[in-house]
């Protein structure tokens, strides 16, 4: 399967315990997205890489939340001191820089915390 | 800030009725506007790319519009297997990420 892959499926955690998110993208896809969605919602845009480089990162975003992408192929969403509103899909996608709207989404990461 | 608004919230359609879904936007430039099939428990599924008005697409039953304020999926004749939630995303000049919108809930009925 050379699409992109995210780990784990699931995760449940109780409040306060830092929680780890894994992405592997497409290998050619230079360009990679953190989307977090709640129920009934659209992706809602965390953070972006451009290989290694963290090129962009929502306002929203917590300084609980960090993300890397080391030597521009898998990334980690790290969510330090969790609350139950982190509880979310957490969605990695990856794209060409050439054709920056047609993402490939993972399955996504769903987190519970109770 | 850009901005996207979809509707209806939900749709029940049956077989072979066909309608068509709305993505109203405000953008300052628009670089592009996309939409998006969701699965339950899935990622987004990439559809469609428009970047300027009177442009269309089409694949099979859905045919996507795009004027200076909307965009449009149109849906005919749909199957129970088009049951899934749509989304609309864009892309203004200056950001590299899309913004979404809520999506609309497609429930066909056989």
């Amino acid at each position: 399967d050379t699409g992109v892959s995210q780990d784990p499926r699931h995760k449940i955690t109780k409040r306060g315990q830092n929680v780890t998110f894994r992405c592997d993208p497409i290998s050619e896809h230079n360009r990679l997205y953190w989307y977090r969605q709640t129920l009934g919602q659209g992706p809602e845009f965390l953070t972006y890489f451009q290989n290694e480089a963290q090129l962009e990162k929502s306002r929203l975003l917590s300084d609980r939340f960090s993300a890397e992408r080391p030597k521009g192929s898998f990334s980690t969403l790290e969510i330090q001191r969790t609350e139950q509103g982190d509880s979310a899909m957490y969605l990695c996608a990856s794209s060409l820089e050439t054709n920056t709207g047609e993402l490939f989404f993972g399955e996504g990461s769903r987190l519970t915390v109770l | 800030e850009d901005q996207v608004t979809q509707s209806p919230e939900a749709l029940r359609l049956q077989e072979g009725e066909s309608s068509s879904l709305n993505c109203s936007y405000t953008v300052s430039g628009l670089r592009g506007l996309f939409w998006y099939r969701q699965d339950p428990g899935k990622g987004p599924e990439f559809l469609f790319t428009l970047y300027s008005a009177g442009e269309e697409k089409e694949k099979e039953r859905l045919k996507a519009t795009l004027t200076k304020k909307e965009s449009f999926l149109h849906i005919t004749a749909p199957k129970p297997e088009d049951s899934a939630t749509y989304l609309c995303a864009l892309a203004g000049t200056g950001r590299r990420a899309l913004t979404f919108g809520s999506g609309t809930r497609l429930q066909v009925q056989p």
